[in-house]
């Protein structure tokens, strides 16, 4: 596609109810980061996937957190049990180099926001 | 300990007036993103740089390594320009896996007709 999409764009969810955020990379993206934006805040590194490959979780807040990318294209980024403090956006973005080439610029999704009521 | 600092957090313009929104970090770098973030939420790179300045319409960027800054101008401002303006920085010699892009709070620009 054109560009990142992210779906769905709102979810209320009910605390104690699981959700799953999908997002649809570019075609042929190699790289793919969650990030989490609290209110008022930077987005925060949540995790990283090469491919299909998970090479750093480490900023997935709790266990109640998991993210997956079976086919090395969409991702799925899903919450367990889900708690008010997980209310946020959370943003997909992907790239078309690896990590750790040179630095080049991301291409985001507009984000889901979550609301836990 | 916030590695990227920008200033001001919250910036009111009238239309037409130049705006200067700054950003300084504490790590070594290889690039610094300028991105711009509407209230939907979507996030898009205004400018990546690792030296110099960028230009792009009405929009520039600078970036003096040196002294670990950065700063965003906006020519002629418009109401359409009212965003948040996020500074993110990409660590350089990380040695870990994940991207690094270690993000800015943002600056909230408001600007009134």
């Amino acid at each position: 596609g054109a560009g990142v999409s992210q779906s769905p764009r709102y979810k209320v969810a009910k605390r104690g109810q699981d959700v799953a955020l999908r997002c649809d990379p570019i075609s042929g993206h190699v790289s793919l980061f969650w990030y989490q934006q609290a209110l008022g805040q930077g987005p925060e590194f949540l995790t990283y996937f090469q491919n299909e490959a998970q090479l750093d979780k480490s900023g997935l807040p709790s266990d109640r957190f998991f993210a997956e990318r079976p086919e090395g294209s969409v991702s799925t980024l899903k919450i367990q049990r889900t708690q008010q403090e997980d209310s946020a956006v959370y943003l997909c973005a992907s790239s078309s180099r690896r990590v750790g080439t040179r630095g080049d610029g991301y291409t985001f999704g507009s984000g889901t926001r979550l609301t836990v009521v | 300990k916030n590695e990227v600092e920008q200033s001001p957090q919250n910036l009111t313009a009238q239309e037409g007036e130049f705006i200067t929104i700054n950003c300084s970090y504490s790590v070594g770098i290889s690039a610094l993103h300028w991105l711009q973030q509407h209230p939907g939420g979507g996030i898009v790179s205004l400018f990546m740089l690792s030296s110099g300045k960028k230009k792009h319409g009405r929009l520039i960027a600078t970036i003096n390594i040196q002294e670990k800054h950065s700063s965003l101008h906006i020519t002629a401002s418009h109401p359409r320009d009212s965003a948040v303006y996020i500074c993110a920085v990409w660590e350089r010699d990380y040695g870990g896996s994940q991207g690094n892009l270690i993000f800015g709070k943002g600056t909230k620009l408001s600007v009134k007709p």
